[in-house]
């Protein structure tokens, strides 16, 4: 099944500044890899995802880009604001079973603090 | 609000006890997946279901089963609770998956688990 490692597990940032939170899989299969953001409390909300034929993809303030040949992907978070902490999760897909595409994997996190 | 309704918000209950969780998917979703988190298994897929048929299984433990209803609603069972039970029980719905596609997976608010 698939691995995914994810660094840092705390990150500190002055507001203003950018972020950028790094994750690694192990199947080379994989071809969707989705970045959540939950606040304290709060259900998991996707920000922004990227699948395999692409090398990166942005929306406004947030990016993601994807090296499969060393298969790691990376969450860049620009001009950061108060609203911007919060846990940060990357995922994988898990594997597909019958044909179909089944659950995530999930990254361990990384506790995103904006300083003010 | 992402759609997937989920009762109840909070359950404590004691140990040896057995409760169940239920999950309502976005409208129009026919898969529904169940994910546990806790501080230190993090974010973890325990089963999908797709259009009333189990898909896949991840870490579910023995004691715990599910099923997904005519309605597409879903219930997860926990019985003989043990304190490493606590944690917050996920449900999240998508669309229906096909072949090595992924489609977002939108979170419920999560039940909150505690035996005593």
């Amino acid at each position: 099944g698939e691995n995914v490692e994810q660094h840092p597990s705390t990150l500190s940032v002055q507001e203003g500044d950018s972020a950028v939170i790094k994750c690694t899989y192990s199947d080379s299969a994989s071809n969707y890899f989705p970045w959540y953001k939950q606040e304290l409390g709060k259900r998991p909300q996707l920000i922004i995802d990227i699948r395999s034929n692409v090398g990166e993809k942005k929306d406004q303030r947030i990016a993601v880009t994807l090296n499969k040949t060393a298969k790691h992907f990376s969450l860049h978070i620009t001009e950061t604001q108060p609203e911007d902490s919060a846990v940060y999760f990357c995922a994988a897909p898990r594997g597909y079973s019958g044909g179909g595409a089944d659950g995530l994997t999930f990254g361990k996190g990384t506790h995103l603090i904006i300083q003010p | 609000d992402s759609g997937v309704t989920q009762t109840p918000k909070h359950l404590i209950t004691a140990t040896g006890q057995r409760v169940t969780l239920r999950c309502s998917p976005r409208s129009g979703d026919l898969s529904v997946y169940w994910y546990q988190q806790s501080l230190d298994q993090g974010l973890q897929f325990l089963i999908q279901y797709y259009n009333g048929e189990e898909r896949a299984k991840g870490n579910i433990l023995e004691r715990f089963s599910a099923q997904q209803f005519p309605d597409l609603h879903s219930e997860l069972n926990l019985s003989s609770l043990e304190l490493g039970d606590s944690a917050l029980y996920f449900c999240a719905s998508s669309q229906t998956p096909f072949r090595r596609e992924y489609n977002e997976q939108f979170f419920g608010p999560g039940t909150r688990l505690t035996v005593l």
